[in-house]
């Protein structure tokens, strides 16, 4: 079946250090990759999507590639803020599905 | 523009109950799809609903049961509570044409004792 796997977390960084969530999954056919934050006492929200190999989502510093050949779609950021510590969802669509499958969720702190 | 909203934050129920909860969709939005968050875990789908009828379905058991009005607005209601139902539940609104992008309300907190 349809499923993602995340880097376990939490993670701690300092300001401005540069960030990595690993992201795998597994599905059939060709999936939409997205990565969804959700930030203390607010709902999830979307924060960069790809629905095709070898697409770049990226949003608000953020940038994610959709990689077929690894099963992958790793989050990355260059220079971390202290506003960017929040929960990080990995999460796909089936082709044909009309849901989301999420991973566990990366806790990510940042201290000045 | 009001976004998903949901009713009530917090709900605290005994083993046995019933529950039900309540969604507003995002203004233009005419599909709903429920999800439940356990601690420390990412959401997993409970169903969806458009055009007042379930589409899909995640596996959940019968209890979880929900409904569409005409409003588009949307009720998850669940019998029989067990303690492994405490969770936050979430609701998201999309547009059919790009049900993909789907937007969470800040979801219901439901404690069962």
């Amino acid at each position: 079946g349809d499923s993602v796997t995340q880097m376990e977390g939490p993670v701690t960084l300092s300001e401005e250090a540069f960030l990595t969530i690993n992201c795998t999954y597994t599905a059939t056919g060709y999936p939409s990759l997205f990565w969804y934050v959700q930030y203390p006492g607010e709902g999830l929200q979307l924060l960069l999507k790809a629905t095709k190999a070898d697409d770049k989502g990226s949003n608000k510093g953020f940038e994610a590639t959709y990689r077929k050949e690894t099963t992958s779609f790793h989050l990355e950021k260059g220079s971390v803020q202290v506003s960017d510590s929040a929960v990080y969802f990995c999460a796909l669509t089936s082709t044909g599905a009309n849901n989301l499958f999420f991973g566990t969720g990366t806790r990510l702190t940042v201290i000045p | 523009d009001a976004g998903v909203t949901q009713s009530p934050t917090h709900l605290i129920k005994t083993r046995g109950q019933q529950v039900t909860l309540r969604c507003s969709p995002k203004s233009g939005h005419d599909t709903v799809s429920w999800y439940q968050q356990a601690l420390g875990q990412g959401p997993q789908f409970i169903f969806q609903y458009y055009e007042e009828e379930e589409r899909q379905r995640g596996n959940f058991p019968d209890r979880f049961s929900g409904h569409q009005f005409p409003n588009y607005s949307s009720e998850l209601n669940v019998n029989a509570l067990l303690l492994g139902d405490s969770a936050l539940y979430l609701c998201a609104s999309s547009q059919r044409t790009g049900w993909y992008e789907q937007y969470f309300g800040p979801g219901t907190r439901l404690t069962v004792t």
